[in-house]
């Protein structure tokens, strides 16, 4: 079975202060998709990231930074210079490559993150 | 980039009117969409994976016959809250998947804000 796992329910900071989102996943299938999704409060979801899992490369994007380690099972997610705009609730998520072409996401249960001026 | 687009945005009605929502993909061919459904402060829970031309695969739990979905085309999917009642107050977002090349990846839509009085 898949699972992702977002244990940070709340996270509040001051502006300007680094901030990491975790993410744990769990599939026994040896490729699969990782995303990382932001909820702001108008409820549409915008895309950040996609990383498979061949790639365990870090990616940088500006503020932007995503750690993916095999080993630990984890794609974690680092805002830099934090700014009040970046308040939202953000989604860890997980495609397997499936037998029956569904590509489903599974998501995890997300982590709202609140900028303080 | 990839537009998915979700009519209406909002929509309020009486306990056991049907309501139906769609979904289009404004710049792409969507073989396979999703819905999703979120209760506040809540993940994104999938409902039902449709597929253009094929009947709707619902996840366990979810009630076909009270949510149906049809995906007429390679640009629509609608879902149909056939008889609905307060507990199905919700927002429900769909998203289509697109292939480009050998890369996958799902865009949503702004959501749909169900109240159900």
């Amino acid at each position: 079975a898949q699972k992702v796992t977002q244990a940070q329910t709340e996270i509040s900071v001051v502006e300007k202060e680094d901030v990491t989102l975790d993410c744990v996943y769990e599939t026994r299938d040896t490729t699969y998709y990782l995303f990382w999704y932001k909820q702001p409060p108008s409820g549409e979801l915008v895309f950040l990231i996609r990383r498979n899992s061949f790639d365990e490369q870090n990616e940088i994007s500006g503020r932007y930074s995503w750690n993916f380690q095999k080993s630990t099972s984890s794609f974690n997610f680092t805002i830099t210079a934090s700014q009040v705009v970046d308040s939202a609730v953000y989604f860890c998520a997980l495609s397997v490559t499936p037998m029956d072409s569904s590509y489903k996401l599974i998501f995890g249960s997300g982590t709202r993150l609140l900028v303080r001026p | 980039g990839a537009v998915v687009s979700q009519h209406p945005s909002w929509v309020i009605c009486k306990s056991g009117t049907s309501v139906k929502i769609e979904c289009r993909s404004l710049d792409f061919q969507a073989t396979t969409m999703f819905w999703y459904r979120q209760f506040p402060k809540q993940s994104l829970m999938l409902m039902a994976t449709s597929n253009e031309g094929s009947k709707a695969t619902y996840e366990q739990g979810v009630e076909k016959d009270k949510f149906l979905i049809n995906h007429a085309s390679l640009t629509l999917s609608t879902l149909t809250v056939t008889s609905a009642h307060p507990e199905d107050s919700s927002f429900y977002i769909c998203s289509a998947r697109r292939l480009a090349g050998r890369r996958e990846t799902q865009y949503f839509g702004p959501g749909t804000r169900l109240l159900v009085l």
